[in-house]
């Protein structure tokens, strides 16, 4: 059974550096075709991609935020760590980690709950 | 990277049949067959319901069903229930390697 859980600062001042943790179960980072994404939902309003990092480090960002993301794993401890840097209000979101699996499909079918982040002073 | 064009709302009785549609562009969706679509409830994260046109996931019922013609991909829900209410959102992978999402569908079951 795959299971991946958030954490992270539910309250972050503006400008600061926001590090959240994804720690999952169930499959390892290290199987060729596996990665790791994070995704986020501003209250009451759409999802947005934001990165994705794979079993063999490469990494991917959303465009928009590229200058703004940092993703790393660490395989031995199960989890994959997401950087956001100089945040602002428009940040607060709830930030979801999710699975996918290149011989499933592009989908992402296994999620976190979630964790809300507030940015505000 | 733009946001897939999504409708706001749509709305169905039971028992009826609804679309979503998904518009993007020859960088996302019209450049492969790797859209999927997630169901979210109140509250809830997303589930991957239907993915890479009319593949399901174990125990998703086969009620939901896509298509792509061109840039857009569609959803369809046949056969509606009350339990189908919620958001929708698809999304695309794209020719950067990486993905986009739509601006998600409120469902209203009437």
């Amino acid at each position: 059974q795959i299971t991946l859980k958030e954490s992270g600062p539910t309250l972050v001042k503006p400008t600061q550096t926001l590090t959240l943790t994804c720690t999952f179960s169930g499959f390892s980072l290290s199987t060729p075709g596996v990665g790791v994404g994070w995704i986020r939902q501003p209250p009451g309003k759409a999802l947005e991609w934001l990165a994705l990092i794979y079993w063999n480090d490469d990494k991917r960002y959303c465009p928009s935020l590229k200058s703004r993301l940092t993703i790393t794993k660490d395989t031995s401890k199960n989890q994959v760590v997401l950087t956001v840097t100089n945040t602002d209000p428009v940040d607060t979101a709830t930030y979801y980690c999710a699975y996918r699996r290149e011989s499933l499909g592009s989908g992402y079918p296994d999620w976190g709950q979630g964790t809300l982040v507030t940015v505000s002073s | 990277q733009s946001a897939l064009t999504q409708p706001a709302a749509v709305s169905g009785s039971p028992g009826q049949s609804i679309t979503i549609s998904c518009a993007g562009t020859s960088s996302d969706v019209g450049a492969y067959n790797y859209v999927s679509w997630y169901q979210q409830h109140p509250g809830k994260a997303p589930k991957l319901i239907i993915y890479d046109v009319n593949q399901r996931p174990s125990g998703v019922s086969d009620r939901f069903s896509d298509s792509k013609s061109g840039n857009t991909a569609s959803l369809t829900i046949s056969g509606l229930q009350p339990e189908d209410e919620g958001d929708y959102y698809c999304i695309s992978y794209t020719s950067s390697s990486t993905w986009v999402f739509g601006g998600g569908t409120r469902l209203t079951v009437l």
